[in-house]
């Protein structure tokens, strides 16, 4: 059975602090792995889709890795604007509609 | 461009009640889901469809059904509301995934957040 694990549930940053945000994932051929961003009261946004161990994407603050097993979203001098629950969620082999499967989420907070 | 537009946005209902949540998408997508969102667990989808006139059941859709006689629009109904169903639900369309510019996001509404007393 597919499945998505992220960690830590909460993280609380100063302005400024780096980290990184992890999504382990167990799936019998992966097809793609993908980070959203959720605001709260808010449907999840799209950043990234990965497809291979080794591919990296950046986008302002954010840059998402993958490996065979794991993806990070690491944030670099983050913003309290960056504030919000981070999803990852793979897509595996199977039928289109059915084989999305989303993580909990990370919840980050970052002060000012 | 409005993307995906859910509405209503809050509801209470009383256990055993029906009601109708319904999803409207402006971007020609073919594909449409229905997610729930409980806190501490991951998006779980209900029901999908893959085009006008078809659904198709997913993780989680004892208690609910669906209908989409219209490509633009994908209805969620609870025929008997229950307190676990207590939620927020989110659509979702996407292109095929057979388009080259398709790349597996998933474009969500904004949520409707459903309270069962």
């Amino acid at each position: 059975e597919d499945q998505v694990t992220q960690s830590p549930e909460a993280l609380r940053l100063q302005e400024g602090e780096s980290s990184s945000l992890n999504c382990s994932y167990t799936v019998s051929g992966l097809r793609g792995l993908f980070w959203y961003r959720q605001d709260p009261g808010k449907g999840p946004e799209f950043l990234f889709t990965l497809y291979s161990a080794g591919e990296e994407k950046e986008k302002e603050r954010l840059k998402a890795t993958l490996t065979k097993k794991e993806s990070f979203l690491h944030i670099t001098a983050p913003k309290p604007e960056d504030s919000a629950t981070y999803l990852c969620a793979v897509q595996g082999p199977h039928n289109y509609g059915q084989n999305f499967v989303f993580g909990p989420g990370t919840r980050l907070s970052v002060l000012p | 461009n409005a993307g995906v537009t859910q509405t209503p946005k809050f509801r209470v209902l009383k256990t055993g009640q029906s009601m109708t949540l319904l999803c409207a998408q402006d971007m020609n997508h073919e594909y449409m889901y229905w997610y729930r969102q409980d806190p501490g667990m991951g998006l779980r989808l209900i029901h999908y469809s893959v085009g006008e006139g078809t659904t198709a059941k997913g993780e989680v859709p004892d208690g609910y059904n669906v209908s989409r006689l219209k490509k633009q629009n994908f209805l969620l109904g609870l025929e008997s509301a229950a307190p676990s169903q207590t939620s927020v639900y989110f659509c979702a369309s996407s292109p095929s995934p057979g388009l080259a510019a398709n790349t597996g996001e998933l474009f969500f509404g904004e949520g409707s957040r459903l309270t069962v007393l």
